[in-house]
C-alpha cells in the first residue's frame, strides 16, 4: 500500500462546479496534513494545512478524518485559475520532519 | 514564510558529467530537503541536510551519486553525478520553516541529460 494515495484524475468540472478530491494515508501516526497545489513546470506551493477541526479558507475546506485515515480537500465555485495539480502531503514524523507526496490530482475547469 | 533562491533553473548536460544545484534561503533553517521530481510523477525525497553533518539519505538514494552539502544555516547545494539519461528530472529544495505552515520549495531546476 502506497504511505498517500490520491485518485490522479484528471477531474474535468466547469466553471462554477464544487469539486471534492481525497486522499488515503497508511501510517496512523502521522500528524501533519497539507494540500499544495502545484501548476505546470513550477514548484509546489501550500494552498492549506489540515486540522483535526477541519478549516476553511475562501472557496477551499480541507477536512481529516483520522479514524479512516483519509483528508479531502472542497473547492467550491471553481475557476478557471483553479486549473493545476493538487497534492496531498503527510508528514511521516518518523522521528523528523519527512513529507510524503501523493501523486497529485490534476484539476481542469473548462469555461 | 521563506524564499528559496534556486539555481540554475535549467540544464542540459552530457552523460558521465556532474551538476551542482544550489540552493539560498533568506533566513536560517535548521533543515533543508532536496527532491526528485520525475516527469509526471509526484515528489520523491532524496535527502535531508542539517547543518554540520552528513546528510541523510532515503533508501534508493546514495551519497556517491548525490553527495549533499550544507555549510551553513542558509545554504545548501546537491550533486547529481555521473549523470544518465534515467536523472532527467526536477530537483528540487525545501525548507520547513514552521511545521504548521508546510513547507517551502525553490522553484527547481530542470535537468535533462543527453
Amino acid at each position: 500500500r502506497k504511505e498517500v494515495e490520491q485518485d490522479p484524475g484528471p477531474f474535468n468540472v466547469p466553471e462554477g462546479a464544487t469539486v471534492a478530491f481525497n486522499c488515503t494515508y497508511s501510517n496512523s501516526a502521522s500528524q501533519s496534513f497539507f494540500w499544495y497545489r502545484q501548476d505546470c513546470r513550477k514548484e509546489p506551493k501550500l494552498l492549506m494545512s489540515v486540522y483535526s477541526s477541519g478549516n476553511e479558507d475562501g472557496r477551499f475546506t480541507a477536512q481529516l478524518n483520522r479514524a479512516s485515515q483519509y483528508i479531502s480537500l472542497l473547492i467550491r465555485d471553481s475557476k478557471l485559475s483553479d486549473s493545476a495539480t493538487y497534492l496531498c502531503v503527510v508528514n511521516m514524523n518518523t522521528g523528523f520532519q519527512k513529507l510524503v507526496f501523493g501523486t497529485g490530482t490534476r484539476l481542469l475547469v473548462s469555461p | 514564510s521563506a524564499v528559496i533562491s534556486q539555481k540554475p533553473s535549467r540544464d542540459i548536460c552530457q552523460r558521465g558529467t556532474s551538476l551542482t544545484i544550489q540552493c539560498q534561503v533568506d533566513s536560517q533553517v535548521t533543515m533543508m530537503f532536496w527532491y526528485r521530481q520525475q516527469p509526471g510523477q509526484s515528489l520523491t525525497l532524496i535527502a535531508t541536510a542539517n547543518q554540520g553533518s552528513e546528510a541523510t539519505y532515503e533508501s534508493g538514494f546514495v551519497i556517491d551519486k548525490f553527495p549533499i552539502s550544507r555549510p551553513n544555516l542558509t545554504f545548501s547545494t546537491l550533486t547529481v553525478s555521473n549523470m544518465s539519461p534515467e536523472d532527467s528530472s526536477i530537483y528540487l529544495c525545501s525548507v520547513d520553516t514552521m511545521a504548521a505552515y508546510g513547507y517551502t520549495f525553490g522553484s527547481g531546476t530542470r535537468l535533462t541529460v543527453v
